[in-house]
């Protein structure tokens, strides 16, 4: 069964600072996207940041990247310089290759402290 | 460019009534469509996908259902609204093909009273 765990439900970070979500998954396949959402106030879902699984190099976006532990089936996501307009809800989703379904965590909310 | 396309943005429903939320998708062809709920400060419950014209796969048995009567265009209906199916309705559309993309529309506030 494939499955996205985010342990941390709520998190904070002080305006200008770094702060690391994380998010673990399992699945017995070796092709599949791994991807970052943002879902603010207004509830639209923005995407974030997306990794292919058999790239090694970490995808980055700006003052967002990620760290993509493929034996450890880890993908967490780093935000520097945090700013307000990062304080929302993130979900950590992957989606099988060749498959239909995305699979979401639980999410974790940020709040980013002025 | 792809495009997506959800509504109404808003919505409220006594119970018992029907329901009918709509989504198309502009800018792609033969996507994956699919419909999640998210009640308040909760997560992504997946009710229905489509891989095509009149496929769709159900994963959570309820009141709800799902029709693609074209190509682009995703519809969630229900005869008779419960006041649980109050909640934020997001529809979807991914194509694999090309590097895996995945993208949501605006979704639908939705409150049964």
């Amino acid at each position: 069964a494939q499955t996205v765990t985010q342990s941390q439900p709520e998190m904070s970070v002080q305006e200008a600072e770094t702060v690391t979500l994380s998010c673990t998954y399992d699945t017995s396949e070796n092709n599949y996207y791994l991807f970052w959402y943002k879902q603010p106030p207004s509830r639209q879902m923005i995407l974030v940041i997306r990794q292919e699984a058999y790239k090694q190099q970490n995808a980055t976006e700006n003052r967002f990247s990620v760290n993509f532990q493929k034996a450890a089936k880890s993908f967490s996501l780093k935000i520097s310089d945090s700013q307000l307009g990062d304080t929302a809800m993130y979900f950590c989703a992957f989606i099988v290759r060749t498959g239909n379904q995305f699979y979401f965590g639980t999410g974790t909310s940020l709040t980013v402290i002025p | 460019s792809q495009t997506i396309h959800q509504w109404p943005a808003t919505l409220v429903q006594p119970v018992g009534s029907p329901l009918s939320l709509e989504c198309t998708v502009e800018g792609t062809s033969n996507p994956n469509l699919y419909w999640y709920r998210q009640a308040a400060g909760r997560g992504l419950q997946l009710l229905f996908y489509s891989v095509g014209i009149g496929q769709i796969s159900s994963e959570v048995p309820q009141n709800l259902s799902a029709s693609r009567p074209q190509d682009r265009q995703f519809i969630l209906s229900s005869k008779k609204l419960l006041l649980s199916d109050s909640g934020f309705y997001l529809c979807a559309w991914s194509v694999l093909r090309g590097g895996g993309r995945f993208w949501f529309g605006p979704g639908t506030r939705l409150t049964v009273t």
